[in-house]
């Protein structure tokens, strides 16, 4: 089945810093990929589709100089999460589009902790 | 088209029993719905999935019913399992391909 990893799994930095992670499709090219956050014991709220080779569309409400998104390839999509705050502190879970059954199914990466102290 | 960040409503249910979880969804020309279970620490994984043309699917101890006229999803899990525990979300697709979560509900399966 189609994998989607992401890139660390967890993450500590300190305020004012900047992280990056990767999602990637592991057997499959993907064309879109998803970012989501989510608060503890919240839902996941969306906050940019990525598109291979164009820029990022940004939900509403996401600062898109804050949370740069890069989708340099068909099996690539990066978050980096700029000047780092405690607040910024979630878990980031990535997603990509491929196709199944003739349709389009999204496949979820494991997520990545991140904690900005 | 966002997702409500309200805390997670829960649900206990006895191991055998049958549950049900409920979802109300935001936009009426959502085409596509599925349900995801999320286990700790982890990411969104696939249960079932149905389509606006459509009020029923059956799977494997899941079904789900969907009611565009009040835009309400329910599912079903029958004979539920510790394993079962989890918290579960339902997710429409808008047009574009973006899905857009519910709210979520906490189902924890007593033994």
């Amino acid at each position: 089945g189609a994998v989607v990893s992401q890139h660390p799994s967890r993450v500590i930095c300190k305020s004012g810093t900047s992280v990056k992670i990767e999602c990637r499709s592991l057997d499959f090219q993907a064309t879109t990929m998803f970012w989501y956050r989510q608060f503890p014991k919240q839902s996941l709220m969306l906050m940019a589709t990525s598109n291979e080779g164009s820029k990022a569309t940004y939900e509403q409400g996401v600062e898109k100089d804050k949370f740069l998104i890069n989708h340099a390839s068909l099996t690539l999509s990066t978050l980096t999460v700029t000047s780092a705050h405690p607040e910024d502190s979630s878990f980031y879970i990535c997603s990509a589009l491929g196709t199944s059954g003739g349709g389009y199914e999204q496949y979820f990466g494991p997520g990545t902790r991140l904690t900005v102290t | 088209g966002e997702s409500v960040g309200l805390h997670l409503p829960t649900l206990s249910v006895q191991e055998g029993d049958n549950s049900i979880i409920n979802c109300a969804y935001s936009n009426s020309a959502s085409d596509y719905f599925i349900w995801y279970k999320q286990e700790s620490g982890k990411g969104p994984q696939f249960i079932i999935d149905i389509r606006s043309n459509m009020d029923k699917r059956q799977g494997q101890r899941v079904t789900v019913l969907l009611n565009k006229t009040v835009k309400h999803l329910s599912l079903q899990i029958a004979a539920t399992q510790p394993g079962d525990s989890a918290v579960y979300f339902c997710a429409e697709r808008y047009t574009g391909n973006q899905f857009y979560f519910g709210t979520g509900t906490s189902l924890t399966v007593i033994p």
